[in-house]
């Protein structure tokens, strides 16, 4: 079974500073992984996702992402905090086989501090 | 276009009411996703639909009934709700391998059952 952990479920950070948000997956196998944003009042928008290969993936509007199979964790970051980034922010992960669904961690909200 | 819609974006109806929930997409995408959202919750998958055949139904009561009548559409009918079933109503859609393909979301219709 497959599941995915946020923790902190809001986080505040200053406009300029750095943003981390955290993401820890409990797989069997080493799952697929990506990180969605949720504008209020809007659907989900992809920022990354990792299959396979390089650890590091960057994504949309600055963000990044570490995939790192011995802490299996797929922490968020990005180095500069924007007001435009305040949202909330979900983890999910997808077998790498079988099922074409996705599987969503509880979200953070950020908020991000003038 | 990268574009998926939902109609209506609110909806308010009673228990006895039959409603549908409209979602579509021009992406040429043979993947379909319901998911519900509840307030300060991850979305939950509802139905997948697979080149137009229902894959997944994650055990959604018979008062949802998905319908997929061609490549582009996805419907939700909707019948003797009850006031929990209030929520966000997402629709996505993408290339029928989610860890290969990014899902699109849809803004959502918000439910509301008096």
């Amino acid at each position: 079974a497959q599941s995915v952990t946020q923790l902190g479920s809001h986080v505040s950070v200053s406009e300029g500073a750095l943003v981390l948000l955290r993401c820890n997956y409990s797989s069997s196998v080493p799952p697929y992984l990506f990180w969605y944003v949720q504008y209020p009042n809007q659907g989900l928008q992809l920022l990354l996702k990792y299959t396979t290969g390089a650890t590091l993936v960057k994504g949309i509007n600055g963000f990044e992402a570490e995939f790192k199979k011995s802490e299996t964790s797929f922490h968020l970051t990005k180095p500069s905090a924007h007001m435009s980034d305040a949202a909330e922010y979900f983890c999910a992960v997808s077998r790498r086989r079988g099922a074409n669904n996705l599987f969503f961690g509880t979200g953070t909200r950020l908020t991000v501090i003038p | 276009d990268t574009e998926v819609t939902q109609t209506p974006k609110h909806l308010v109806m009673g228990m006895t009411n039959k409603k549908s929930l409209k979602c579509e997409q021009h992406m040429g995408h043979r993947a379909m996703y319901w998911y519900k959202q509840k307030a300060k919750k991850p979305p939950e998958l509802m139905f997948v639909y697979s080149y137009e055949k229902l894959s997944i139904n994650e055990s959604v009561p018979s008062r949802f009934s998905p319908e997929c009548p061609n490549s582009s559409l996805l419907n939700l009918h909707l019948h003797a709700l009850q006031p929990e079933d209030s929520a966000l109503y997402l629709c996505a859609s993408s290339q029928p391998q989610v860890a290969l393909y990014e899902q699109y979301f849809g803004p959502g219709t918000r439910l509301t059952v008096t």
